[in-house]
């Protein structure tokens, strides 16, 4: 079956180093997400990818990078981690399905996610 | 620009009761709307959607009606059972230049009593 996974699940690390989230789908989907959830916040959009080469900002984007080389994969660097970068951190992953009214209707599959501490 | 208010939780029920989780949003354009689901420890899941204005959409027991005219989406169960406790996501994707992006709403936690 096909699916999302996301690695670590949990990981510990220090103000300033340098930290890579890992998000795999085997959906073989076009668009792929990175969100940080927090308390309050529901669900905050950081990187997103349209395809491979392709990467764009979120509304939270400050302090992230993301490069997609191929379909499969979406990696998440934190480039110097801050402590008000500890959180949960989700991959998606989506494709485009029938549009009704030219609206895109893709549902978004999500992974297991990422709880990230930074002390 | 595209926003999603749910209501505050949390939501605490006893088993077999009623549920309503109000979902409001603003967006241009004409929106799809989502429920997610996340159970404790795990990701998002899709629990129903809607694509266009009047469409109802359900799964295990759950209903939303999109409303255009009041621009709500609110969730409804006739009967909770413990297995619902979960955390509630109403979600919008705008479309054109939104292409494929969510905008979620905070987030409602429910706890269903025994």
């Amino acid at each position: 079956d096909a699916e999302i996974t996301q690695s670590p699940r949990h990981k510990i690390t220090e103000t300033g180093r340098q930290v890579t989230l890992a998000c795999h789908q085997t959906w073989n989907h076009n668009n792929m997400f990175w969100y940080r959830q927090d308390l309050g916040h529901g669900l905050r959009l950081i990187h997103y990818s349209y395809g491979v080469q392709d990467t764009n900002k979120g509304e939270v984007s400050d302090g992230y990078s993301v490069s997609r080389s191929n379909t499969e994969d979406l990696p998440l660097t934190l480039e110097s981690a801050a402590s008000s970068q500890t959180s949960v951190y989700f991959c998606a992953s989506s494709d485009l399905g029938a549009g009704v009214f030219g609206v895109d209707t893709d549902t978004q599959y999500f992974g297991p996610g990422t709880r990230l501490t930074v002390l | 620009g595209n926003s999603v208010t749910q209501m505050e939780g949390p939501v605490t029920l006893s088993e077999e009761a009623f549920l309503t989780i109000n979902c409001t949003y603003t967006a241009t354009g004409y929106p799809s709307l989502f429920w997610y689901v996340q159970y404790p420890g795990e990701g998002l899941q899709l629990l129903l959607k809607a694509t266009k204005a009047d469409d109802k959409g359900s799964n295990k027991g759950f209903e939303a009606t999109y409303r255009k005219e009041t621009t709500s989406f609110h969730l409804e169960k006739g009967s909770v059972q413990v297995s619902d406790s979960a955390v509630y996501f109403c979600a919008l994707n705008a479309g054109g230049t939104s292409y494929g992006k969510l905008t979620f709403g905070q987030g409602t936690i429910l706890t269903v009593h025994p």
